[in-house]
């Protein structure tokens, strides 16, 4: 799998917009971008994966550059419940679910009131 | 969407004794589920590959017999820490089809 780089933390500001920066430019044709947050003793939480076009469901939204070297994931307006640690990872999808991946250290992303 | 469920969240034992825990996909077939460790302050760390009706596939370093894995049916993957130690002590945690469970706090004392 591609590896990705993430920067190790960041701090938003309550209801302002959180965005995220990913960094994957090994990535292959066919991999997918995918986003996970992780709150402290929970398992990983998806939020958003894409291909190639941006993404936007109701807990993010998702832009990949044309490129698909590096993705931006942004929480409109953040809240103290989205503190948590983000991961970026980038993998195959097969039929019976994504490929086994490598989990980066993240991006601790503390929400401040 | 799908759900996988994790069980136990939390449990402690004592050294010696052997620990299972079980991912459950809850409304969807997964043939294939991953188990993951992490410890404190850690990322997650995959640990191996479960396969529906074969044999798991395990991370290098990672010990096979220590680390007993069974996926016996499409909805079950069961993770078994055998002769458990302290320094196996740590957060478990199992995905399938792009969800993970809610882990499994293991403490041996």
């Amino acid at each position: 799998d591609a590896k990705t780089t993430q920067p190790p933390s960041m701090d938003c500001a309550e209801g302002r917009a959180a965005n995220l920066p990913c960094n994957h430019s090994t990535i292959s044709g066919n991999e997918y971008v995918y986003w996970y947050r992780q709150i402290h003793s929970q398992g990983p939480q998806y939020i958003i994966h894409g291909l190639k076009n941006n993404e936007t469901n109701e807990m993010a939204s998702l832009i990949i550059t044309e490129d698909r070297k590096s993705s931006t994931l942004i929480l409109p307006h953040a809240t103290l419940r989205d503190t948590a640690v983000y991961y970026c990872i980038v993998s195959h999808m097969n039929s019976g679910g994504y490929q086994k991946v490598t989990f980066g250290t993240g991006t601790k992303l503390q929400v401040i009131p | 969407g799908a759900v996988v469920s994790q069980h136990p969240s939390w449990v402690i034992c004592k050294s010696g004794t052997s620990v299972k825990i079980e991912c459950r996909s809850l409304d969807f077939q997964a043939t294939t589920m991953f188990w993951y460790r992490q410890f404190p302050k850690q990322s997650l760390m995959l640990m191996a590959t479960s396969n529906e009706g074969s044999k798991a596939t395990y991370e290098q370093g990672v010990e096979k017999d220590k680390f007993l894995i069974n996926h016996a049916s499409l909805t079950l993957s069961t993770l078994t820490v055998t002769s458990a130690h302290p320094e196996d002590s740590s957060f478990y945690i199992c995905s399938a089809s792009e969800q993970f469970g809610s882990g499994t706090r293991l403490t041996i004392v």
